[in-house]
């Protein structure tokens, strides 16, 4: 399954946008790139997901690149309740059921 | 958007009980569940594949006998965490994907976690 690579943390402050990057340079042509984050003390949240174009939606924007070897998560405007783990994933449909394997993932801090 | 319940949200237990975990999809139907175990301050690790009417499939290192993941409905799986220790003290979490074709495309939700405390 083809893996991704994303910093451990990142800051932010409040209302300001947040680029979190993630890389995946083995990637395949049919393999979707999925974001999740996780709240303290929560189950994961679906945030976004894209295959080649660039897609925005209700909480975030993914610009994904030309290439499709990385990514970037767009929050727009970060707020407190922002601050969260987010996992770039790329999803292990190939005969497995489409199960998700949880890398380490970004942990984002907001300041206010 | 699509809701997964568990119950309960946390539970204490002793040694060597066994304890049930519920996982529900709300508003849909769902073919297939996961089950996920999250230690403090590390990433989750899925546990199996739990498909509607079949057996499960579990991850490598996983005890089977020790984990019975029943999924006897298109809305309802249970984990079963048997003869529990205090190292399966663990933060317990499962996700579900709407009864369709299996794609890239398709998100999975999450229920808010069961924290499991074994004394």
């Amino acid at each position: 399954d083809a893996k991704t690579t994303q910093p451990n943390s990142m800051e932010s402050n409040e209302e300001e946008p947040v680029h979190l990057p993630c890389n995946h340079s083995t990637i395949s042509g049919t393999d979707y790139i999925h974001w999740y984050r996780q709240l303290p003390s929560q189950g994961p949240e679906y945030v976004i997901h894209g295959l080649t174009s660039n897609v925005n939606n209700r909480m975030a924007s993914l610009a994904i690149a030309e290439d499709r070897k990385s990514s970037t998560l767009i929050l727009h405007r970060a707020t407190l309740r922002d601050a969260a783990v987010y996992y770039c994933i790329l999803p292990n449909y190939g005969g497995s059921q489409g199960n998700l394997i949880f890398g380490k993932g970004t942990k984002l801090s907001v300041k206010p | 958007g699509a809701v997964v319940s568990q119950h309960p949200s946390w539970v204490i237990c002793k040694s060597g009980t066994s304890v049930k975990i519920e996982c529900r999809s709300l508003d849909f139907q769902a073919t297939t569940m996961f089950w996920y175990r999250q230690f403090p301050k590390q990433s989750l690790m899925l546990m199996a594949t739990s498909n509607e009417g079949s057996k499960a499939t579990y991850e490598q290192g996983v005890e089977k006998d020790k984990f019975l993941i029943n999924h006897a409905s298109l809305t309802l799986s249970t984990l079963t965490v048997t003869s529990a220790h205090p190292e399966d003290s663990s933060f317990y979490i499962c996700s579900a994907i709407f009864l369709a074709r299996l794609a890239g495309n398709n998100e999975q939700f999450f229920g808010p976690g069961t924290r499991l405390t074994v004394l």
